[in-house]
């Protein structure tokens, strides 16, 4: 069965960096684009950046364009997400999500925590 | 501020129907063309979201005739007929935005069944 599995949260200080890692299973993972979406304590779902199948275009929310940068390595069945210059509005869960065609996406991790704090 | 407007909540009682709406933008929702159709994403309370429909109107495997999607001009509905308890969950719509080259969400919608 299809499996999403995220890493890599953790508690970082403001201006540092993380990468975050999904790594999938169950389908052919260099068919699909990939998404990582996060969600804000209590708030709604924001999307954060999108990698094509083939890895050879990628798209950022305004938010994060600059900072984050989305990768896949289909060797490894895995997407990243290298986040730099960190800053505490970037606390969230992070999902990463199977991406149908920008978006629908039908399976989601079960999403990694970021805490960004001094 | 959301690209898509949903309202904050609704509510009904069990068996009953109740309906969610987004509205958009002829960029997000309004557009019919390339990947702006619009999908639709149930959420629990400290668990990843799950979808529900997509392409404006079509379910996934295992999602139950109850829930149905609709779009009509920048304006897409979410309807989930005989109401259950365990229905009570927060609702997203999401599309992409060919102007912006961007997927955007609604801010959610939180179901309660009374």
């Amino acid at each position: 069965q299809v499996q999403l599995v995220e890493s890599g949260g953790g508690v970082v200080q403001p201006g540092r960096s993380l990468r975050l890692s999904c790594r999938g299973s169950g389908f052919i993972f260099s068919s699909y684009a990939m998404d990582w979406v996060r969600q804000a304590p209590g708030k709604g779902l924001e999307w954060v950046a999108l990698i094509s199948y083939d890895g050879t275009k990628e798209y950022y929310a305004d938010s994060v364009k600059g900072r984050f940068t989305i990768s896949r390595d289909d060797s490894k069945n895995t997407l990243y997400l290298q986040m730099n210059s960190l800053r505490a509005d970037d606390t969230a869960v992070y999902y990463c999500a199977r991406d149908l065609v920008a978006g629908p996406y039908d399976y989601w991790g079960q999403g990694t925590l970021v805490t960004v704090s001094s | 501020q959301s690209v898509l407007t949903q309202p904050p909540s609704v509510s009904a009682a069990p068996g009953h129907k109740v309906t969610i709406s987004c509205s958009g933008s002829s960029s997000n929702t309004g557009n019919n063309y390339g990947n702006s159709f619009v999908s639709w994403y149930q959420q629990f309370p400290g668990t990843a979201p799950k979808l529900l429909i997509y392409d404006n109107d079509k379910r996934p495997s295992g999602i139950p005739d109850r829930f149905s999607g609709s779009k009509s001009g920048t304006s897409a509905t979410l309807g989930i007929t005989g109401l259950q308890t365990g229905d009570e969950a927060d609702y997203y719509c999401g599309t992409w935005d060919s102007s912006l080259s961007v997927v955007v969400f609604g801010g959610g919608t939180k179901l309660t069944v009374l």
